[in-house]
């Protein structure tokens, strides 16, 4: 059974610092993994797209990364900024199957 | 970008009653959909996959003559609760993917308070 797990489940960071958000999933034989961020009260939005094939991708301050290997991913915000606060959720879907599985998030709050 | 939309945003009900939710995806097809709820502070939990043209598949725990999915359309999915009660109150959202990844996008989401 696939599980995710992120780390840390919160994390609070001055704003201007660039940090790293962990997830990492028990079975590699996943399709896709999605990074998405979810604000308060609000659904998600899709941030970063990585393919079993692929090692990495960017978008703007965020770079994503893919270890299938070693069942590890990681999300890179450059530069932080107070309207980063948000949830960050990983979510990897299962080759064969049509579901994501969520990691619990990390809740990231960005001090001015 | 791909847009998923949901109506209502939030609805307050009574005991007993029955309320509908709408999920739509605005500008590509989906011939799936998955309905998810989340409790605070907690991650979405799925409960069921709306096939267009079918059944839908519902989770473990998932009570199917409780929540009744209809996936009427290539771009309408539809949540009922029946018989609303205090403890479904809950955020429910939805979500379709698209394109060969396979890319998921989620609707904001619907409030459900059940008084």
């Amino acid at each position: 059974k696939q599980e995710v797990t992120q780390i840390p489940a919160a994390l609070s960071v001055p704003e201007g610092e660039n940090l790293v958000l962990n997830c990492s999933f028990t079975d590699s034989a996943i399709y896709n993994l999605q990074w998405f961020r979810q604000d308060p009260g609000k659904g998600l939005t899709s941030l970063l797209l990585i393919q079993s094939s692929q090692r990495e991708q960017t978008s703007g301050r965020l770079n994503a990364s893919l270890d299938k290997s070693s069942g590890r991913s990681t999300l890179y915000i450059a530069a932080s900024q107070p309207g980063d606060s948000a949830t960050y959720l990983c979510a990897v879907l299962i080759q064969g199957a049509q579901k994501l599985v969520f990691g619990q998030g990390t809740r990231l709050t960005i001090n001015p | 970008g791909a847009v998923v939309s949901q109506h209502p945003s939030w609805v307050i009900c009574k005991s007993g009653t029955s309320v509908k939710i709408e999920c739509r995806s605005l500008d590509f097809q989906a011939t799936t959909m998955f309905w998810y709820r989340q409790f605070p502070k907690q991650s979405l939990m799925l409960m069921a996959t709306s096939n267009e043209g079918s059944k839908a598949t519902y989770e473990q725990g998932v009570e199917k003559d409780k929540f009744l999915i209809n996936h009427a359309s290539l771009t309408l999915s539809t949540l009922t609760v029946t018989s609303a009660h205090p403890e479904d109150s809950s955020f429910y959202i939805c979500s379709a993917p698209r394109g060969a990844a396979y890319e998921q996008y989620f609707g904001p989401g619907t409030r459900l308070t059940v008084t």
